[in-house]
């Protein structure tokens, strides 16, 4: 039973292609994250959706657009891909955002997504 | 703003010697939380420990042991008797509610650890 899943695990692909990432969490969590691991492995967020409304968009190209369906879902859907753009993508969910108290923000994180671009 | 510094790149260790991983952090606000995840070889991210600003009490969880320090800004991690199977990718990170309500984790570069048997 895996708690955050992502699909594709790896994509391969040309640039100027489109393409998807899907992530589902079973966790029952209220909170979704992106994040970009580079190859130098720092990781960074990239977005953050509560219920399924944005909360966080880091200064991230427009190329980059979630969507989130319902709260289980958070998909990552990349325009016009670019050399640039490969990396590992890692989905992550988290409890109710607003009990910090307990263990509302401790991050979950699927096995990610190795996106590389030729 | 917040900073998350993990001065050691990379730190080779043999088994069974103990090994500290550095963290320091910078933030303006009171509330906040400190992590330590773990990425091992096959590049899952693992949660490790959960900190929040009002809670020094060092923990200790079988052989990896945490010091929070306020008043150096540290959250250092120790792992006692290394094995092999620690080495990893070890990330500090740090969380705090951002402006949309959200929380915000912003994640230290990482410690490479190796473990030679």
């Amino acid at each position: 039973d895996t708690a955050v899943s992502q699909t594709p695990k790896y994509l391969v692909t040309q640039m100027g292609n489109d393409k998807s990432i899907k992530c589902e969490q079973n966790l029952g969590h209220d909170t979704m994250y992106w994040y970009k691991q580079d190859s130098k492995k720092f990781l960074k967020i990239m977005f953050s959706y509560n219920n399924k409304e944005l909360i966080i968009n880091e200064t991230v190209p427009n190329r980059f657009s979630p969507k989130s369906p319902d709260k289980a879902h958070l998909n990552l859907h990349i325009n016009s891909l670019e050399l640039g753009d490969s990396a590992v993508y890692f989905c992550a969910s988290s409890p109710n955002l607003a009990s910090g108290s307990g263990v509302g923000n401790i991050q979950y994180f699927g096995a990610g997504t190795r996106l590389s671009v030729l | 703003a917040q900073k998350v510094t993990q001065a050691q790149t990379e730190i080779s260790v043999v088994e069974k010697e103990d090994v500290t991983l550095d963290c320091v952090y910078e933030t303006r606000d009171t509330t906040y939380y400190l992590f330590w995840y773990k990425q091992p070889p096959s590049g899952e991210l693992v949660f490790l420990i959960r900190r929040n600003s009002f809670d020094e009490q060092n923990e200790i969880s079988g052989r990896y042991s945490w010091n929070f320090q306020k008043s150096t800004s540290s959250f250092n991690f120790t792992i006692t008797a290394s094995q092999v199977v620690d080495s990893a990718v070890y990330f500090c990170a740090l969380s705090e509610v951002g402006l949309g309500g959200g929380f915000k984790t912003i994640f230290g570069a990482g410690t490479r650890l190796f473990v030679k048997a």
